[in-house]
């Protein structure tokens, strides 16, 4: 079974900390992705990779930023945490190659106080 | 630009059957994914579409009309384990899925 672990599943920080959301996946996947997820507003893509040390903008990227230096491992950094990214963040990742499918970690519920 | 819209909310008897839909405009298409979301949890996969017509797994069935751009999910026999959001997701092309904003599934008594 595909497997897609979070560091953490509950954060509390406060407003300007540095954060960091760790992701890793057990299945050799070419991409992972970072959502966040709020009420009313759906699964929104904040970043995603396709390769080792690559990285592309999703739809929401402002104050965030990532990492991927090996390819099991993505994550997922927000230099000044500000109250408006409190949010449930999940990642996922696919095998790419034609194949769509994308396998969620359990996320983490991130609150910035 | 990519849009999906399916109900926000949906209410069900146990035992029944129930029909979410989902309608999509987006740039290409290459298939359609419904994912079952519990509350506090990560999206589960449910189904894939990507050619047209009905696709039976158990209890659930997924339809996809490519020309109407227009899928729904068919949940039969259903159960208070069902209450749960249900995703509806595009692939547009070479990118990654697109999300609609979920169904929020409630199964009564």
């Amino acid at each position: 079974d595909v497997k897609v672990t979070q560091s953490s599943r509950y954060l509390v920080k406060r407003t300007g900390e540095k954060v960091f959301l760790e992701c890793v996946q057990d299945m050799d996947h070419e991409n992972m992705f970072w959502y966040r997820q709020d009420p009313g507003l759906g699964l929104r893509l904040i970043y995603f990779s396709y390769d080792v040390k690559m990285k592309e903008k999703g739809d929401i990227p402002e104050g965030y930023s990532v990492s991927r230096e090996k390819k099991e491992r993505f994550s997922l950094i927000l230099e000044s945490a500000s109250t408006n990214q409190t949010s449930m963040y999940l990642c996922a990742s696919s095998t790419g190659q034609g194949n769509y499918e994308q396998y969620f970690g359990p996320g983490t519920r991130l609150t910035v106080t | 630009g990519q849009n999906i819209d399916q109900p926000t909310e949906m209410t069900a008897t146990e035992g029944a059957i129930v029909q979410i839909n989902c309608t999509y405009q987006t740039s290409g298409f290459n298939g359609l994914f419904w994912y079952q979301q519990h509350a506090g949890e990560a999206p589960t996969f449910l189904s894939y579409n990507v050619l047209d017509g009905l696709e039976e797994k158990g209890r659930f069935s997924s339809f996809l009309s490519r020309s109407k751009g227009y899928s729904y999910l068919l949940l039969k026999e259903l159960q208070m384990k069902d209450s749960a959001s249900y995703l509806c997701a595009v692939i547009p092309g070479n990118t990654p899925l697109v999300f609609g904003k979920g169904t929020r599934l409630s199964v009564i008594a």
